[in-house]
């Protein structure tokens, strides 16, 4: 079974610009959540979309934002990028059968905002 | 909002000891703690989890314990190995299992 994949891997930006990451879930996954980390911060909850709907949501600024296709595939995008953004972020696919979640991350995107 | 605290942030243990990580929570809502391993480069691996309802898990080497009344849970690694080598993690949960606050991490060091 393939994993979660994440495109790209890595990623460089200057001040003020955008980005659009994306990621696909293992097959029948209909939950996707994104984490953003980093070496002061640790691992911080963004988002959470299930069947294309954001279903939670972490404490960031508004400038942090994201979807999920009809596919369960989901991006998020971050608009005006400041230096702080810079940071590797994490997409995570669940699947809850009987008692037991099924949860797997992928390797992430590093983005680097210069 | 939930906290989660984890000890220690790094340790260093011979092949074949045993190691054992600390997470306390602050939300008694809190009712999934799941546990990461991360290797460098990659992404967090599920390895081992818990709920309010039990007090203790294993999965060959890898063990964790619940206490619910004084809010932390550990994990616990026997016969460890160079490999078990990586970036650990605790988290917890009280809002659904998609929704993760995380300590922030223990670098297990083993040496041959």
């Amino acid at each position: 079974k393939a994993g979660v994949t994440q495109t790209p891997r890595y990623l460089i930006k200057t001040r003020g610009q955008q980005v659009t990451l994306s990621c696909s879930p293992i097959s029948g996954h209909r939950s996707v959540s994104w984490y953003q980390q980093t070496p002061g911060q640790g691992l911080q909850f963004l988002f959470e979309y299930f069947s294309e709907t954001q279903r939670n949501k972490g404490n960031f600024p508004g400038r942090f934002s994201g979807r999920q296709f009809s596919n369960s595939r989901s991006e998020m995008n971050v608009s005006t990028l400041e230096l702080g953004d810079s940071a590797l972020y994490l997409c995570a696919s669940m699947r809850t059968v009987g008692v037991d979640n099924e949860q797997f991350f992928g390797p992430g995107t590093r983005l680097t905002v210069l | 909002g939930e906290n989660v605290e984890q000890h220690p942030s790094t340790l260093s243990v011979q092949e074949g000891d045993s190691a054992v990580i600390k997470c306390t929570y602050s939300d008694s809502a809190s009712n999934y703690f799941p546990w990461y391993k991360q290797e460098l480069g990659k992404g967090p691996q599920l390895i081992i989890d818990i709920r309010s309802n039990v007090g203790e898990k294993k999965d060959q080497r890898i063990a964790v314990t619940l206490n619910k009344t004084a809010k932390h849970f550990s994990l616990h690694i026997t016969e460890t190995q160079p490999e078990d080598s990586a970036v650990y993690f605790c988290a917890a949960s009280s809002s659904g299992y998609s929704t993760l606050t995380f300590g922030k991490g223990t670098m297990l060091l083993v040496s041959p």
